[in-house]
């Protein structure tokens, strides 16, 4: 079983339609956690990253952390063609020093006109 | 300010070749990761350096190393290329990576080496 596991989609959507994205873990002793957005041949581009449960919103952009349940989601606002991408979370626990994601197979999102 | 920029972008190798990738952080960032994509597995960790020292590992055989120089800039090598090896290799850089209690150094990427095995 995969630590952190995402639905890999592929979900389309009508324009403005609300998107919403989701991925559970299994390792509690995550603390961290990311949503990066894959366009086709270009690297994640992160697009949020929080560390508590709560919301934590960014324009049309929200980002859902529930550390009880170990579930944590992004949503979408007004969903423009060009949000058309692979949505990929990740999460990082804390150690004593280094950078170690790890992430989510992927959804891949298409906004249709 | 330009990004981590990774050469070369396409990579076409033989099985049991060698190959050297090779990461330029964003300036100032003294942190590198590399990590591989493909279809299946996703996005999976390699390592990390940090201070021209190799501060966190994954799960891949002794064929996969890196280093770090002492400018940020980090190489990676992967010798007797395997059919498996094809993929996706994305190095990330950030300020200075996790190790205090606020996290505020997220990675970014850049566009990745694709690599192909033959």
């Amino acid at each position: 079983q995969k630590e952190v596991e995402q639905d890999p989609g592929p979900l389309s959507v009508p324009e403005g339609a609300i998107v919403s994205l989701n991925c559970t873990y299994s390792n509690s002793a995550f603390q961290y956690f990311m949503w990066y957005r894959q366009y086709s041949r270009k690297g994640p581009e992160l697009l949020m990253y929080t560390y508590s449960s709560g919301n934590k919103e960014d324009g049309r952009f929200t980002a859902q952390v529930d550390k009880s349940s170990k579930y944590i989601s992004l949503f979408i606002r007004d969903s423009q063609p060009s949000d058309s991408a692979t949505y990929l979370c990740a999460t990082h626990i804390l150690t004593g020093g280094g950078n170690k994601l790890t992430f989510g197979t992927g959804t891949q999102l298409k906004v249709e006109l | 300010k330009a990004g981590v920029t990774q050469t070369p972008r396409y990579l076409i190798k033989t099985r049991g070749q060698q190959v050297t990738l090779s990461c330029s952080p964003i300036s100032g960032h003294r942190s590198v990761s590399w990590y591989q994509q493909t279809p299946g597995q996703g996005l999976q960790f390699l390592f990390e350096y940090f201070s021209e020292t190799q501060r966190n590992k994954g799960n891949f055989p002794g064929r996969f190393s890196g280093r770090q120089f002492s400018n940020s800039r980090s190489e990676m090598n992967v010798s007797t290329l395997e059919l498996g090896d094809s993929a996706l290799y994305l190095c990330a850089s950030s300020l200075e990576g996790v190790g205090s209690r606020s996290y505020n150094s997220p990675l970014h990427f850049g566009n990745g080496t694709r690599l192909t095995v033959t």
